[in-house]
Parts: structure tokens; sequence; C-alpha cells
């Protein structure tokens, strides 16, 4: 079964950085488009990010685009969200998702998600 | 970029009664590319329908998804005391996917 596991999320202030992973196993990562989405505390859901299994296209949400990349690497079965000029409506849960065998899929496992809270 | 409107935002039901809920998109989804996510407090989503009308793996037959182009409709025949959650539309389409605001189904 897959799974997937956040990590590196925490305290950052405004303007900062901050690098987030997704360990993934139970399926061969490198044949699937992987997803990052995001919940502020007490909203819905926003999807991020969506990166195909060879990495080679990307799509970002206009509300992180040019501040946040995502990245693979498929040799150690580990999701990136490179996150720079954060800001406090940045705050959230952001969970990792596995899609498709293309980026224009659902997504079928989610991890349990790691919280990035901006401010000062 | 495709916005998601789901209704009702809250739907109060019993236990063994029947759910409908929608979710209409600003413009045609492509491909009938949506789905449907169930979430319950200090969870992760959890898949429920793909491709519109098809159940993911595991899902209960009392789920099922309906619709193409610009409405859609999820039904739970009857309710389980599990069921009482916040369900989310999503078009994966047309990037960005987005998301509806979700519909939280309530005990009466």
């Amino acid at each position: 079964e897959a799974q997937l596991l956040e990590s590196g999320g925490g305290l950052v202030q405004p303007g900062g950085s901050l690098r987030l992973s997704c360990a993934a196993s139970g399926f061969t990562f490198s044949s699937y488009a992987m997803s990052w989405v995001r919940q502020a505390p007490g909203k819905g859901l926003e999807w991020v990010s969506v990166i195909s299994g060879n990495g080679g296209s990307t799509y970002y949400a206009d509300s992180v685009k040019g501040r946040f990349t995502i990245s693979r690497a498929n040799s150690q079965n580990t999701l990136y969200l490179q996150m720079n000029s954060l800001r406090a409506e940045d705050t959230a849960v952001y969970y990792c998702a596995k899609g498709g065998r293309g980026v224009y899929n659902s997504f079928d496992q989610w991890g349990q998600g790691t919280l990035v809270t901006v401010s000062s | 970029e495709i916005v998601l409107t789901q209704s009702p935002g809250t739907l109060s039901l019993s236990p063994g009664e029947r759910a409908t809920l929608s979710c209409r998109a600003s413009q045609s989804v492509s491909s009938n590319y949506f789905a449907w996510y169930q979430q319950n407090p200090g969870q992760a989503p959890r898949l429920l329908i793909y491709a519109a009308s098809s159940r993911a793996t595991g899902i209960p037959d009392r789920f099922s998804g309906s619709g193409s182009g610009t409405d859609f409709t999820l039904t739970i025949s009857r309710l389980e005391p599990e069921d009482f959650a916040v369900y989310y539309c999503q078009q994966y389409g047309t990037s960005p996917f987005t998301f509806g605001p979700g519909t939280k189904v309530d005990i009466k």
C-alpha cells in the first residue's frame, strides 16, 4: 500500500524560506505524478502544485507561482516543495498527494500533512 | 481558472437518510476529470470518486457520483455514522486544479 510521509514544516518569519519533503513508499514512485495541496487553519483545500513522474512537467497555483518550486528525486522516492518569500497567507497544513501516471489525475493517496506557520 | 461552487454549504441529516451534494463549475470540466473527496476532522482527505462517476478503491457502493460538463453530484444512498464529514469536489482537467469550498454533512 502506498504511504506518504511529509516533513520539514515549522515556524518561519515572513519573507523566509522552507523546504518540505515527502517520502514515498509502497509504489513505483517515478511512474506517478505528485502534488502538493494545502489547507489553511479552518479552511478548505487549495491545490498548490503538480509534477509529472519524470519531473519534466510542473504546474503551479497562481498564488505561489514564482515563489514555490516543486521537484522530485526519483532515486530517493522523495518529493520536495521549496517555498521562498513566505507570507502569512501561506500558513497551512501542507499535504503531498499521489496522482496518476499523467499529471491530469485525481489524488488517490495522501500524507498526513505538515504544518507551516508564517509569523513574526 | 475554473471556479467550483458547492451546495449546500451544510447538510443536516440523520443516519440512514440519503444525501445529495452538488458542485457546479464555472466552465466545462475537461474530459470529466472530476473528483470527490471526504475529510474528517484532523485527517487527510480521502478520494471517493474520480472521473465523475468511478468509485475509488475500497469505497462502499453507497457512494455514487454523476454529472458532466459543469454540473456534478455526489450521492450517499444511506448515511452511516462515519459519513458525517466534509466533502470537497475537485476538477483536475485544467491547471490550476481547483477545489470547491466544501459541503459539511452533519448529524441532525
